[in-house]
């Protein structure tokens, strides 16, 4: 089993769609989530952080279920620049250690269209 | 100017030539990461370093090193290029705990024939 899995789509919606993406993890010692974008060949950009009681930034909103180990992106009335990879990110806490390290996924794809 | 600056962008070399790929920040972040991205494997990490004395392992280190020369730079070499090494290459940053979220350089696009 993949440490993080989303579907990778593609995704295609029409402009003021709303869209939900799923993203799972499988270590349930990740203490940190976040929500990366990352347009055609470009490098992935932090989108927002992912909080336990969740946290919405404009049309984004980001979902945290830690006792089902998933996280979602839900993004309401979709614009043509939404259009992305959206990669999900886990931070992974190894040996008990304030240190940690990021697992990506491996991106779920969105096209929206006119 | 970047925060996070990789040079070069851009590498078309052969089988067994020695590469050196270089980032650079000005974030003043302890962390540094090497990833790679390949088509439908996502970013695997390669090699990262907290701090200036320390060199850790990732996921895919065979066919790497790294060189962690200051705070501020961390280079990724190839010793011997093969074309399965062939893949877009980023460098991150972050502060301190896992807790904080990663800042990407622009990337370097490399291919090897």
């Amino acid at each position: 089993r993949k440490e993080v899995e989303q579907d990778p789509g593609p995704f295609n919606v029409p402009e003021g769609a709303t869209v939900a993406f799923n993203c799972t993890y499988s270590n349930s010692a990740s203490q940190s989530f976040f929500w990366y974008r990352q347009d055609c060949r470009k490098e992935p950009k932090l989108l927002m952080s992912v909080y336990s009681s969740g946290n919405e930034d404009g049309r984004f909103t980001a979902q945290l279920n830690r006792a089902s180990q998933y996280i979602s992106l839900l993004i309401r009335d979709s614009k043509l620049s939404d259009s992305a990879t959206y990669l999900c990110v886990v931070n992974k806490v190894p040996g008990g250690t304030s240190y940690g390290k990021l697992t990506f996924g491996q991106g779920t794809i969105l096209t929206v269209h006119p | 100017d970047a925060d996070v600056t990789q040079t070069p962008r851009n590498r078309i070399t052969k089988t067994g030539k020695r590469i050196m790929l270089e980032c650079s920040q000005t974030k003043g972040h302890d962390r540094m990461y090497w990833y790679r991205q390949d088509p439908g494997l996502g970013l695997r990490l390669i090699y990262y370093s907290f701090d200036v004395k320390d060199i850790n392992k990732g996921e895919i280190s065979d066919g790497y090193s790294v060189s962690r020369q200051a705070q501020a730079k961390f280079s990724l070499s190839l010793e011997s290029a093969i074309p399965n090494q062939t893949a877009l290459y980023f460098c991150a940053t972050s502060d301190f705990a896992g807790s904080q979220p990663q800042h990407f350089g622009d990337g370097t696009r490399l291919s090897i024939l």
